[in-house]
């Protein structure tokens, strides 16, 4: 049973540039969130994705956006890149109507 | 706000030396309770939901307990392998989104 992918596994951009991080969901799961954890701290929500649409936002900028797919994979975009962006961002997707979620292995972004 | 305090944030334990780490939690009607295991660079891994006040669930030398205000994972007799930090986070009433909780850094010496 494959469970959640991302990739790259890392990545290193320069202020003001635009990133894509993937995500495919764990078998069975139709449900995508983008978390943003910076170092030492817990996870924050980015967004949600089900049935191709953001469900729910948590407390980030537009530069932050998304896309999911038909076959429920999804992207993560950051427009102009900041200094502070610099984190693990983390995939968990979930079957829509269940509260667990399961996590990816993350994307370590640094901005240079 | 949905808001998780997790302590102590560090915490050194002795191979054999049994603890308890704890979360305390705000929100308006909890729909679950969620403890997750981190091993430094990597994903969050799944261990336990508890939904209810009362419910308890076992792991291995892992056990998470949960009242209306907060919720324990004891770790019985715990080994090196057992290092890791420990997340707690509660779902929104209002969605499906997780509020976590800054984690526990556990050390088990061998």
């Amino acid at each position: 049973d494959a469970g959640v992918t991302q990739s790259p596994t890392h990545l290193i951009k320069t202020r003001g540039q635009q990133v894509t991080l993937r995500c495919s969901p764990k078998s069975g799961h139709d449900t995508v969130s983008w978390y943003q954890q910076a170092l030492g701290q817990g996870p924050q929500f980015i967004f949600q994705y089900y049935e191709e649409e953001e469900r729910q936002r948590g407390n980030f900028p537009d530069r932050f956006s998304g896309h999911q797919f038909p076959n429920y994979s999804s992207e993560l975009n950051v427009n102009a890149l900041l200094l502070g962006d610099s984190a693990l961002y983390l995939c968990a997707s979930s079957f829509r109507g269940e509260y667990e979620q399961y996590f990816g292995p993350g994307t370590r972004l640094t901005v240079t | 706000e949905d808001q998780v305090t997790q302590s102590p944030e560090a915490l050194r334990l002795q191979e054999g030396e049994s603890s308890s780490l704890n979360c305390s939690y705000t929100v308006s009607g909890l729909r679950g309770l969620f403890w997750y295991r981190q091993d430094p660079g990597k994903g969050p891994e799944f261990l336990f939901t508890l939904y209810s006040a009362g419910e308890e669930k076992e792991k291995e030398r892992l056990k998470a307990t949960l009242t209306k205000k907060e919720s324990f994972l004891h770790i019985t007799a715990p080994k090196p392998e057992d290092s890791a930090t420990y997340l707690c986070a509660i779902v929104s009433p209002s969605g499906s989104r997780l509020t976590f909780g800054e984690g526990t850094q556990l050390t088990v010496n061998p």
